[in-house]
């Protein structure tokens, strides 16, 4: 059975701090692994990722996709309270792409 | 541009009624899907459609329906609703076939209570 598995599923740290976010996935026919940001109402789109090794930023955040050991992270670097959220990772599977999730990892950054 | 919206925000329902929840979307995309999302469980599948007039089971499919009569639009029903369906319900949408892109575009969500 297809899976994909967060951790931790949650995260306490202070503002300024770096985090590091993971995914692992155990998924056939894998075409993509996608990030979202969730912060009470519709996730909202991070990375798309298709290629092992190769990093996507965006401004304190990347990713980076393994898929020889079936596994991103996600790290946010000098946390502000606006990164405050869950983090939804989520694989594309099959011809039709259709999307997996994990349970999500609930960060909380401290002032 | 809109992006994907969702009708009703809120809804309470007592066992056994019935409700139709309506996603539209205004960026021509072909693919639309329905999730629901409970605590601690992630968003899981419903139903999703690949173009106008298909339909398809997702993961959890039982005791819903679902038609796509029109490009935009993508409704989900419940013909007698169950405590077991009180859950936050999110639409999302896709570019589809010719792209590479697999980013899903989600709604505000409706929140639905069964009592």
């Amino acid at each position: 059975e297809d899976k994909v598995v967060q951790s931790p599923l949650s995260l306490v740290v202070h503002e300024g701090d770096t985090v590091t976010l993971n995914c692992s996935y155990e998924v056939t026919n894998f075409r993509s692994l996608l990030w979202y940001k969730q912060e009470k109402k519709a996730p909202t789109f991070l990375f798309m990722l298709t290629s092992s090794g190769i990093e996507k930023k965006s401004g304190r955040l990347s990713s980076i996709l393994d898929k020889k050991e079936l596994f991103s992270i996600l790290n946010i670097t000098a946390t502000q309270t606006g990164d405050s959220a869950v983090y939804l990772c989520a694989v594309g599977r099959g011809s039709q792409g259709n999307l997996i999730f994990g349970k999500g990892t609930k960060l909380s950054v401290k002032p | 541009n809109a992006g994907v919206t969702q009708t009703p925000k809120f809804r309470v329902l007592k066992t056994g009624q019935s409700m139709t929840l309506l996603c539209a979307q205004d960026m021509n995309h072909e693919y639309m899907y329905w999730y629901r999302q409970d605590p601690g469980m992630g968003l899981r599948l419903i139903h999703y459609s690949v173009g106008e007039g298909t339909t398809a089971k997702g993961e959890v499919p039982d005791g819903y329906n679902v038609s796509r009569l029109k490009k935009q639009n993508f409704l989900l029903g419940l013909e007698s609703a169950a405590p077991s369906q009180t859950s936050v319900y999110f639409c999302a949408s896709r570019i589809g076939f010719g792209t590479a892109s697999y980013e899903q575009y989600f709604g505000p969500g409706t929140r639905l209570t069964v009592t």
